[in-house]
C-alpha cells in the first residue's frame, strides 16, 4: 500500500515562530488531507488538498502532486497550535485515508 | 447533525465482553469509515461503507470485529470477547462519497481490563 512519512516527528516552537511540515507520500493521490489533533484526541480538518495551494488564516498548506510531497505552514505560531499533526492520504483506487506518523508541536510561551 | 458523533465517549470493559460502538454521520454522507488509533499512532483503517455495504472491510483485525450500517446512515462496530489489545481509541469518519474531504468523529475510548 502507499508509504506516507513526516517530519519531522517532534518541534518545538516559542509563540510567535513560524514553522513547516511536510509529507512525503509514495504514489500519486485524488485526496490529501491535512488535521491537527488536538489534546482531548479531536482530529479538525485543516486543508483538503490533493493538489495546488490553500490558505486558512496564519495556516497554508501546499500540494506538489507530481513530485509526492505537501507542505503545512504554521506562522505566528500560538499555545493553541500545539498537539499532532497529520497527513493522510489516499490514492484514489481504495477510498481510505492512510495517515504518517504526525508530526508533534509544542508551542511554548 | 452538525458533525459525526460517537458514542459513547469512553468505555471500560472487562476481557472477553462484548461492546458496541456507536457511529452517527453528517447528514447526507454516504460513506462512512472506521478507524483505530493505539497511543502514539496515527489512525489505521478498519472498514469503509458505500450506503448499506461494506465496500472495504480489509483493515478488521480479525472475525472479533463486525460492523453494520442496515440504513446507510448509523453504524455500529461490535466487538466480540475483547482482549486487552483492543484497547484504543475507535475513530468514525464520514464523506460525500469517493475520495472526497472526510470528517471525523470525536472517536470513542476503549479500555479493556
Amino acid at each position: 500500500g502507499i508509504q506516507v512519512e513526516q517530519s519531522p516527528p517532534d518541534l518545538i516552537l516559542q509563540e510567535g515562530a513560524n514553522s513547516t511540515l511536510r509529507c512525503n507520500f509514495s504514489d500519486s493521490v485524488n485526496n490529501l488531507q491535512w488535521f491537527h489533533q488536538n489534546p482531548w484526541g479531536q482530529l479538525i480538518n485543516l486543508f483538503y488538498i490533493p493538489s495546488g495551494t490553500k490558505q486558512n488564516g496564519r495556516l497554508s498548506a501546499t500540494t506538489v502532486a507530481t513530485e509526492r510531497y505537501s507542505l503545512l505552514y504554521i506562522s505566528s505560531s500560538q499555545t493553541t497550535d500545539s498537539g499532532v499533526y497529520f497527513c493522510a492520504v489516499d490514492p484514489g483506487t481504495a477510498s481510505k485515508l492512510t495517515f504518517g506518523t504526525g508530526t508533534r508541536l509544542q508551542v511554548t510561551l | 447533525g452538525a458533525g459525526v458523533s460517537q458514542t459513547p465517549s469512553n468505555k471500560v470493559t472487562e476481557k472477553g465482553k462484548y461492546v458496541e460502538l456507536r457511529c452517527d454521520p453528517i447528514s447526507g454522507h454516504t460513506a462512512l469509515y472506521w478507524y483505530r488509533q493505539s497511543l502514539g499512532q496515527g489512525p489505521e483503517f478498519l472498514i469503509y461503507f458505500q450506503g448499506t455495504g461494506a465496500a472495504d472491510d480489509s483493515g478488521l483485525p480479525n472475525d472479533r470485529f463486525f460492523a453494520v450500517r442496515p440504513e446507510g446512515s448509523v453504524s455500529t462496530l461490535k466487538i466480540q470477547r475483547t482482549e486487552r489489545g483492543d484497547s484504543a481509541v475507535y475513530l468514525c469518519a464520514s464523506s460525500l462519497g469517493g475520495t472526497t474531504e472526510a470528517f471525523f468523529g470525536q472517536g470513542t475510548r476503549l479500555t479493556v481490563v
